[in-house]
């Protein structure tokens, strides 16, 4: 099975700072993606990588940004953190956009103070 | 644009009770993908089915159902004599091939199964 991996579980930090977080997927999948989740918002798109050192906006980049050195690695960067962006972090690959669906990473709940 | 919309935010039913589980996409496209994906509380979205715009067929697998109709742009999820394992936030998701197939999630519906 297709398993996508985010190195954390929970995360605090203050506001201000520069966080990372990480997430690992072990298919040789091209897409990876970037969501959070917020309560009565459902999932929404931060950013996504087609491939390798690509990447585009989704539907909420400000504020992130993203890097894909590796075909398997896709990490979100938050440069100076916010308490608004205390939430939960989703990370997700796919084989073929949208034909088969995403496999999700178990997520990174992420408390900005 | 797409869009897709889950109007049952909170849905609380006791165990061995029918429930479903309502949702209506927007979509310009011929050609569409659906999706539904639960939440359990230890976080993980997990895949439950996948839907082509083309076939209407409605699905069974055990005790989960589900009923396509493109004539009111909706996809609707029934668990059949519900299990508290069954609780969970459920998300229903539509990707159409002009926006690049990706996905758009609807808001959500929680899911509390009482025994």
């Amino acid at each position: 099975d297709v398993k996508v991996t985010q190195s954390s579980r929970y995360l605090v930090k203050r506001t201000g700072e520069k966080v990372f977080l990480e997430c690992v997927q072990d298919m040789d999948h091209e897409n990876m993606f970037w969501y959070r989740q917020d309560p009565g918002l459902g999932l929404r798109l931060i950013y996504f990588s087609y491939d390798v050192k690509m990447k585009e906006k989704g539907d909420i980049p400000e504020g992130y940004s993203v890097s894909r050195e590796k075909k398997e690695r896709f990490s979100l960067i938050l440069e100076s953190a916010s308490t608004n962006q205390t939430s939960m972090y989703l990370c997700a690959s796919s084989l073929l956009l949208g034909v088969y669906g995403y496999t999700f990473g178990s997520g990174t709940r992420l408390t900005v103070v | 644009a797409q869009k897709v919309t889950q109007a049952q935010t909170e849905i609380s039913v006791v165990e061995k009770e029918d429930v479903t589980l309502d949702c209506v996409y927007e979509t310009r496209d011929t050609t569409y993908y659906l999706f539904w994906y639960k939440q359990p509380p230890s976080g993980e979205l997990v895949f439950l089915i996948r839907r082509n715009s083309f076939d209407e067929q409605n699905e069974i697998s055990g005790r989960y159902s589900w009923n396509f109709q493109k004539s009111t742009s909706s996809f609707n999820f029934t668990i059949t004599a519900s299990q508290v394992v069954d609780s969970a936030v459920y998300f229903c998701a539509l990707s159409e091939e002009s926006s690049g197939s990706r996905l758009t999630f609807g808001e959500g519906t929680q899911l509390t199964v009482n025994p």
